[in-house]
């Protein structure tokens, strides 16, 4: 079955620091797609990247950017420079088709603090 | 465009009680997911239709049950509701053949 790691349940760091979440997952297929979201107090969840398995080019959308291992079965999320609103849990996702449904398999999440 | 909507954003019931949720998806897609978010832990898969059939279902009773109509709204039913039913319900939709599902608010359902 399809597995995702969040190791870190917590995170707290002063504004402008940088801060990386991390994700490790399993599956046994050769074509997946990675995903991570953010999950603000108010409950739903912001998509910000998807991932296929055959594309390990590392992204950056302005302060946010991931690197994508293949080799390591990991898929980590670096913000640069943090702002108080930044502040969330952020959970990783895995994509897996069941019965020919496309389900979502979440890690536990990372609450991330950002302190001013 | 207006993005997944659910309703009611709020619920309190009682153990034994039912429940019905309500999703709206983005328009233009056709695929609804449900997913349960119990605090402290990531959201469960429970289940997926698209084009009004159910394409497959998470580790839920039978007490769970969710229909689409031909709009692509969905709703959620959840019958003899336990205390372990607390939890955030989540809707998500998504395009044919897409991967990425776009999720809504969420409604807050908790059991006393």
């Amino acid at each position: 079955a399809q597995k995702v790691t969040q190791a870190q349940t917590e995170i707290s760091v002063v504004e402008k620091e940088d801060v990386t979440l991390d994700c490790v997952y399993e599956t046994r297929d050769t074509t997946y797609y990675l995903f991570w979201y953010k999950q603000p107090p108010s409950g739903e969840l912001v998509f910000l990247i998807r991932r296929n398995s055959f594309d390990e080019q590392n992204e950056i959308s302005g302060r946010y950017s991931w690197n994508f291992q293949k080799s390591t079965s990991s898929f980590n999320f670096t913000i640069t420079a943090s702002q108080v609103v930044d502040s969330a849990v952020y959970f990783c996702a895995l994509s897996e088709v069941v019965q020919g449904a496309q389900k979502l398999v979440f890690g536990q999440g990372t609450r991330l603090t950002i302190n001013p | 465009d207006a993005g997944v909507t659910q309703s009611p954003t709020h619920l309190i019931k009682t153990r034994g009680q039912q429940v019905t949720l309500r999703c709206s998806p983005i328009s233009g897609h056709k695929s609804v997911s449900w997913y349960q978010q119990v605090l402290g832990q990531g959201p469960q898969f429970i289940f997926q239709y698209y084009e009004k059939e159910e394409r497959g279902r998470g580790n839920f009773p039978d007490r769970f049950s969710a229909r689409q109509f031909p709009n692509y709204s969905s709703e959620l039913n959840v019958n003899a509701l336990l205390l372990g039913d607390s939890a955030l319900y989540l809707c998500a939709s998504t395009r044919p053949r897409r991967e990425t599902q776009y999720f809504g608010p969420g409604t807050r359902l908790l059991v006393l």
